[in-house]
């Protein structure tokens, strides 16, 4: 079965601080997309950076980004100058063979300290 | 368009009970999916929908459960015989196509059953 793991349940960073949030998957393909969502306390969940596996250069939204190692099947997000607003759940997902649906990973809580 | 809408936000029902909800999707979007999701856990695939079709349901979805997306537009989830354990998020998201894109998901209604 493909699998998604983030290893990290909690991690925490000072505001204006840059924190690494990482995820490992398991996958056979060669070709795919891997996600990244932000899910605010009692709030929806939206989507922060998605990354295509047939591109070599990590993507990059604003002060989010990803550190994409197709080999290792690792695939890490970055947030720098963090910020208040920051602090919510975050998932990393990857879409199960033939992209049929999303497969989410357990989950890290960021804390931001001001 | 504001996006995915569901209904009701939150749901309290005794053991036993039957309940539906409501989710609408974006209207261009012809890909509808539920999830699952606990305290403190990544969601977890129910089902999906490609336009009105039906074309998976994930083996947590028991004979209690039941989707249906009449004419493709909004569709419905119910539960009959609600047990303590069906307690948990029920997250709507939509897409254009296949996973890709990545979702877009709604507020999920919060079911209780007491």
């Amino acid at each position: 079965a493909q699998t998604v793991t983030q290893s990290q349940p909690e991690m925490s960073v000072q505001e204006a601080e840059t924190v690494t949030l990482s995820c490992t998957y398991d996958t056979s393909e060669s070709d795919y997309y891997l996600f990244w969502y932000k899910q605010p306390p009692s709030r929806q969940m939206i989507l922060v950076i998605r990354q295509e596996a047939y591109k070599q250069q990590n993507a990059t939204e604003n002060r989010f980004s990803v550190n994409f190692q197709k080999a290792a099947k690792s695939f890490s997000l970055k947030i720098s100058d963090s910020q208040l607003g920051d602090a919510a759940m975050y998932f990393c997902a990857y879409p199960e063979w033939g992209a049929q649906k999303l497969v989410f990973g357990q989950g890290t809580r960021l804390t931001i300290n001001p | 368009d504001t996006g995915v809408s569901q209904n009701p936000r939150h749901k309290i029902t005794k053991r036993g009970q039957n309940v539906t909800f409501r989710c609408d999707p974006i209207s261009e979007h012809n890909r509808l999916y539920w999830y699952r999701q606990t305290l403190g856990q990544g969601p977890e695939f129910l089902t999906y929908f490609q336009n009105e079709a039906q074309l998976e349901k994930s083996r947590l979805l028991s004979d209690r459960f039941s989707a249906e997306r009449p004419k493709g537009s909004f569709s419905t989830l119910e539960i009959q015989r609600t047990e303590q354990g069906d307690s948990a998020m029920y997250l709507c998201a939509s897409s254009l196509g296949g996973s890709g894109q990545g979702y877009t998901f709604g507020s999920g209604t919060r079911l209780t059953v007491v």
